[in-house]
């Protein structure tokens, strides 16, 4: 089956800190790479993402970065809020119908 | 943006009761969408694809008679749990694709309780 990876499963970040989330992919196939935010009894929120053919890609506080030859991309989110405590979601798309592979989650707190 | 919405938001049902859940695109047309499970402290788990206008496509193991899935216009697709029971209790999302864009747009979920 194929899997996304991604670390660390919960991560604990002083307001101001900068969050950083790290996800694995194995089908080269993937073209798409969007991260969503879920709160707690909700649905998950498109957040940012980002296409192979660039290595960054930044909006506002959250950056993506991509490492195509690693097969790796990351999320980073600078000057960390506790607004921004919730669980982050990687996720890889490919060009077979648009079915996102998510990665297993990360459970972000931001400690005021 | 593109708006999916998902209802109801949360239901309690009795078991051996069935329950229809509804995702709606309103502001696109959404020619396929899909539909997650949830668990606790989980990730997403794709239950199935679902194409309007033609018969559901379901993951492994997934059992096809007890969820139900009919995505008969382009802005609605509807999964109902059949004979719902305890073990069926869980947060369930679905999500729409938008034509010539990459990804998918969530809706709000539905926390499903079976007592």
């Amino acid at each position: 089956q194929q899997q996304v990876k991604q670390s660390p499963q919960s991560l604990i970040v002083q307001k101001g800190g900068i969050s950083i989330i790290n996800c694995a992919y194995e089908n080269t196939a993937f073209d798409y790479f969007p991260w969503y935010q879920q709160f707690p009894g909700k649905g998950p929120a498109l957040l940012i993402a980002i296409r192979p053919d660039v290595s960054e890609k930044k909006e506002g506080r959250f950056t993506i970065s991509f490492n195509k030859s690693a097969k790796q991309f990351s999320l980073h989110i600078m000057d960390s809020q506790p607004g921004d405590s919730a669980t982050y979601f990687c996720a890889a798309c490919g060009n077979a119908g648009n079915m996102l592979t998510f990665g297993g989650g990360t459970r972000l707190m931001v400690k005021p | 943006g593109a708006v999916v919405s998902q209802h109801p938001s949360w239901v309690i049902c009795k078991s051996g009761t069935s329950v229809k859940i509804e995702c709606r695109s309103l502001d696109f047309q959404a020619t396929t969408m899909f539909w997650y499970r949830q668990f606790p402290k989980q990730s997403l788990m794709l239950m199935a694809t679902s194409n309007e206008g033609s018969k559901a496509t379901y993951e492994q193991g997934v059992e096809k008679d007890k969820f139900l899935i009919n995505h008969a216009s382009l802005t609605l697709s509807t999964l109902t749990v059949t004979s719902a029971h305890p073990e069926d209790s869980s947060f369930y999302i679905c999500s729409a694709t938008v034509p010539g864009q990459l990804g998918a747009f969530f809706g709000q979920g539905t926390r499903l309780t079976v007592v």
